[in-house]
């Protein structure tokens, strides 16, 4: 089972920037993609990123030209790149695995806040 | 983008059976997957590939699809069942959707 810890959460001026970080482990850890969703307050699942093994990356239209997926295989660890916020991407940001794309997102991890409010 | 449609809300008492409904277009041809997700709680899947279940999941919970439209089923609906329920699809190149969310109470 894999687990997922996020980190790098917080409060940041519109406008600015912050990078969120997961850790991923667990035993016969093979994902084939990690992906991020976020949840606004009050509000439904919105996917926002993936990152193939491979390298490739998908964004969803609401954060494409502001926010960079990328891994770090050796360490086990999946980050978010996000910059230009506005107050719209405020939401507990969830990072997660999918073993095959059309399958189901497999493991999440608890999430981490992130607040754009001056 | 793909669209998928949940009713907002569904209401059932306890040891009846709750029906949520998913619907989108050509949806028959899609992997429909559900996720329950309790309060302050991350989601959790409870159905995949339309059908299928996960370890751990009481066989009380079912998927199925007819038409453009998929549907989870619980049955003998529990207090502990209470919780908002999320469908989801990969709906092509780069774009993995979904619903609005349906919030169940349980009366």
């Amino acid at each position: 089972e894999v687990q997922l810890v996020e980190s790098g959460g917080g409060l940041v001026q519109p406008g600015g920037s912050l990078r969120l970080s997961c850790a991923f482990s667990g035993v016969n850890v093979s994902p084939n993609y990690m992906t991020w969703v976020r949840q606004a307050p009050g509000k439904g699942l919105e996917w926002v990123s993936v990152i193939y093994f491979g390298g490739t990356t998908y964004y969803a239209d609401s954060v494409k030209g502001r926010f960079t997926i990328s891994i770090r295989e050796s360490k086990y660890t999946l980050f978010l790149q996000m910059n230009s916020l506005r107050t719209d991407d405020t939401a507990v940001y969830y990072c997660a695995t999918i073993s095959a794309v059309t399958g189901p997102i497999d493991s999440w991890g608890q999430g981490t806040l992130v607040t754009v409010s001056s | 983008s793909y669209v998928l449609t949940q009713p907002p809300s569904v209401s059932v008492a306890p040891g009846k059976t709750a029906m949520i409904t998913c619907g989108g277009d050509n949806i028959g041809h899609k992997g429909v997957h559900w996720y329950r997700q309790k309060a302050g709680q991350a989601p959790v899947v409870v159905i995949y590939y339309d059908a299928d279940r996960p370890s751990g999941i009481p066989d009380r919970f079912s998927g199925s699809k007819s038409g453009n439209t998929a549907t989870l089923t619980i049955a003998r609906v529990e207090a502990g069942d209470e919780a908002d329920y999320y469908c989801q699809v990969w709906g092509g190149g780069s774009d993995w959707v979904f619903g609005g969310g349906t919030k169940l109470t349980v009366l």
